[in-house]
């Protein structure tokens, strides 16, 4: 099965860096799904990992690496809007549907 | 463009009652997903379609639960004999294909309540 790990909550303040780490166990995968959500809000796709490395997209990166079960999500000059819970997810071999983590509930503060 | 609807927004209904959630996916995508979501959790899958048909129900808790896609788009979740258990938040997705690279975009949900 999959076992996937992500801190509870973690907060920061406005214009800093923050990572937030994803640990998985599973046999492989065929990617990495990082998804932000507001409270009472539907999941917002951020960004995918297949291939180890750093994958970037203006304020947001996200890093793989597959021979270690690891995933970041770096989030940069952080602002208030992105208080929200982060969810790490993979998607196992010979199927399509996610696998969520708890989710990471971030605050931002002032 | 028009994101994932879904309706109602909130049901609640009481324990043993039947309820019905539907799912209308982004025009043209042909895989579409129910998840759902209790407090402090993540999502948990339940069941995927390609086109009409299930093609993994694996998530599905029981046979209480059922899902029909009958005309490859609009998707129903169904729920006989509600239980306080089954008071979540359900999530519908779609993505325009299955393949691993497209991704799924979620609805706003159906907040469940089992009273």
């Amino acid at each position: 099965g999959q076992n996937i790990d992500q801190p509870t909550e973690m907060t920061a303040t406005e214009g800093a860096i923050v990572q937030i780490n994803c640990t998985y166990q599973t046999s492989g995968f065929n990617g990495l799904f990082w998804y932000q959500q507001h409270a009472g809000e539907a999941p917002t796709f951020l960004s995918y990992n297949v291939l180890d490395g750093l994958e970037e997209k203006g304020r947001f990166s996200s890093f793989l690496s597959r021979s270690k079960g690891y995933s970041y999500l770096l989030l940069k000059e952080l602002q208030m809007k992105d208080s929200a819970s982060y969810l790490c997810a993979v998607s196992p071999p010979g199927t399509y549907k996610y696998i969520f983590g708890t989710g990471t509930r971030l605050k931002v503060l002032a | 463009g028009a994101g994932v609807s879904q309706t109602p927004s909130n049901k609640v209904t009481e324990k043993g009652k039947y309820v019905e959630l539907r799912c209308d996916p982004i025009s043209g995508h042909t895989a579409l997903y129910w998840y759902r979501q209790s407090l402090g959790q993540g999502p948990e899958f339940l069941i995927y379609f390609q086109g009409t048909g299930a093609a993994d129900d694996s998530g599905l808790p029981n046979d209480r639960f059922f899902a029909v896609r009958p005309e490859g788009s609009v998707s129903t979740l169904k729920i006989q004999r509600t239980e306080r258990g089954d008071s979540a938040v359900y999530l519908c997705a779609s993505s325009l294909t299955t393949r691993h690279t497209d991704t799924q975009y979620f609805g706003p949900g159906t907040r469940l309540t089992v009273l």
